[in-house]
């Protein structure tokens, strides 16, 4: 039992190129979001995924696509990179309905240059 | 709306000190509250949760929180610090009523221990 699944773990982009952080959850999770955590901000949600087929705006959506591609995988995609978007990005997913508890992956540490 | 603030970026305590990390949070419902602690490099375990039952919470590695409604706080404590306690800890809210269930973190505590 993995858990939460990220890759890659680490990345370099130049601005303008494009890329897609992978992520896998084995635990059967209905909801699966993606966070962005930079110095001193906490972390901040990018977007979510209720259920499979749903997707939904968080906080922080603008510059980023996602993809709930099945249950188990929801991807983010940034299709033109920007130096602000250098961050670490985690994944999390939970049952929701009645459980609110997060599970969180690895992260993948990305730099823009 | 909710919202979280942690008190203090940095806390540093001795070995074998009581460590007391602040959390006071905002929010229009009843709420969900989380401590996670998050060690170099690696992603964020829950140490623990507070879900409307008990108010005063036990987690691992001997942290507690507790619930106080009348002050919004949900304070994180450990009696004795260990230097393995090293890391950074963010509290974090969720509103029971939001369909999403999506966390809000507060910025972060990073917690030192000295010998």
């Amino acid at each position: 039992n993995a858990g939460v699944t990220q890759t890659p773990k680490f990345q370099v982009l130049k601005t303008g190129q494009s890329m897609t952080l992978q992520c896998a959850q084995d635990m059967n999770h209905n909801s699966m979001y993606w966070y962005r955590q930079d110095p001193g901000m906490g972390l901040r949600l990018i977007y979510y995924s209720a259920s499979e087929g749903t997707t939904d705006k968080g906080e922080v959506p603008n510059g980023y696509n996602v993809s709930r591609l099945n249950k188990r995988e929801f991807s983010l995609r940034l299709e033109s990179a920007a130096p602000s978007q250098t961050s670490v990005y985690f994944c999390a997913s939970s049952q929701g309905r009645s459980s609110y508890e997060q599970y969180f992956g690895p992260g993948t540490r990305l730099t823009v240059t | 709306a909710q919202s979280v603030t942690q008190l203090g970026s940095h806390v540093s305590v001795s070995e074998g000190a009581l460590v007391l990390l602040r959390c006071n949070y905002s929010s229009s419902v009843p709420p969900y509250l989380f401590w996670y602690v998050q060690y170099p490099n690696q992603g964020l375990q829950l140490l623990l949760k507070y879900t409307s039952a008990a108010t005063l919470v036990k987690g691992i590695n001997g942290f507690e929180a507790e619930f106080k409604k009348s002050e919004t706080s949900f304070h994180l404590t450990k009696p004795s610090a260990h230097m393995s306690d090293a890391a950074e800890y963010f509290c974090a809210v969720s509103a029971m009523d939001t369909g999403r269930r999506a966390l809000t973190f507060g910025s972060g505590t990073r917690l030192q221990v000295q010998p």
